[in-house]
């Protein structure tokens, strides 16, 4: 039962533009959120998270938008660089409860083009 | 400060065999976590240990299996390997208030 989805297996875009990542999740107690990048033959890397009570963060170049009504949320990475390109996994768990488990999409492939 | 290692990055078994994976997360991290990907399922959560317990656990047959020792370092068991084990298989450390994870590079299995 998947209860994180990643509906786009695959994301390309120009370099400098702005790259939307989606993801979509089932259960409405999930209550934190968060997104990882991943590089051939690295683990994930922890990229930016955000929590129930909030609708938007921000670092640097990248902002998450969640939209709890909808279960749905985003990453935008803008401006992309050729760097970006790596396999997106957004995850959501419940803080109050299961400590460490994190659901997880199946991820996003982003190729950032010249 | 070192990452999360794991240990080895590579193996290769027969169906019906089993493997030991090993863990060893940062140091100070008391949570070891760890999850099966496989292409396009993503990150498939096991089970997670902290101070030694198993405090969660995923839906994955009792083939798999884990424990945790006293100074944080994590073992995965698969006994009677499957085909469909072939993954790679990630380990993540953290505080264990459940806000971050750090990942380890991941253990390649592959059954043949």
């Amino acid at each position: 039962d998947q209860q994180v989805k990643q509906n786009s297996p695959s994301l390309s875009v120009q370099e400098g533009r702005i790259s939307i990542l989606n993801c979509d999740y089932t259960n409405s107690m999930f209550d934190y959120f968060l997104w990882y990048k991943k590089y051939p033959a690295e683990g994930p890397t922890f990229l930016i998270s955000i929590s129930s009570i909030k609708d938007k963060n921000e670092d640097g170049r990248f902002t998450v938008f969640l939209n709890k009504s909808a279960k749905h949320l985003s990453l935008h990475i803008v401006p992309s660089q050729p760097g970006d390109s790596a396999v997106y996994f957004c995850a959501a768990t419940f803080l109050t409860d299961s400590w460490g488990k994190f659901q997880f999409g199946a991820g996003t492939q982003v190729v950032v083009t010249p | 400060k070192a990452g999360v290692t794991q240990t080895p990055r590579y193996l290769i078994k027969t169906r019906g065999q089993q493997v030991t994976l090993s863990c060893s997360p940062i140091s100070g991290h008391r949570s070891v976590s760890w999850y099966q990907q496989t292409p396009g399922q993503g990150l498939q959560f096991l089970f997670e240990y902290f101070s030694e317990t198993q405090r969660n656990k995923g839906n994955f047959p009792g083939r798999f299996s884990g424990r945790q020792f006293s100074n944080s370092r994590s073992e995965m068991n698969v006994s009677t390997l499957e085909l469909g084990d072939s993954a790679l298989y990630l380990c993540a450390s953290s505080w264990g208030d459940g806000y971050e994870q750090f990942f380890g590079p991941g253990t390649r299995l592959t059954v043949l």
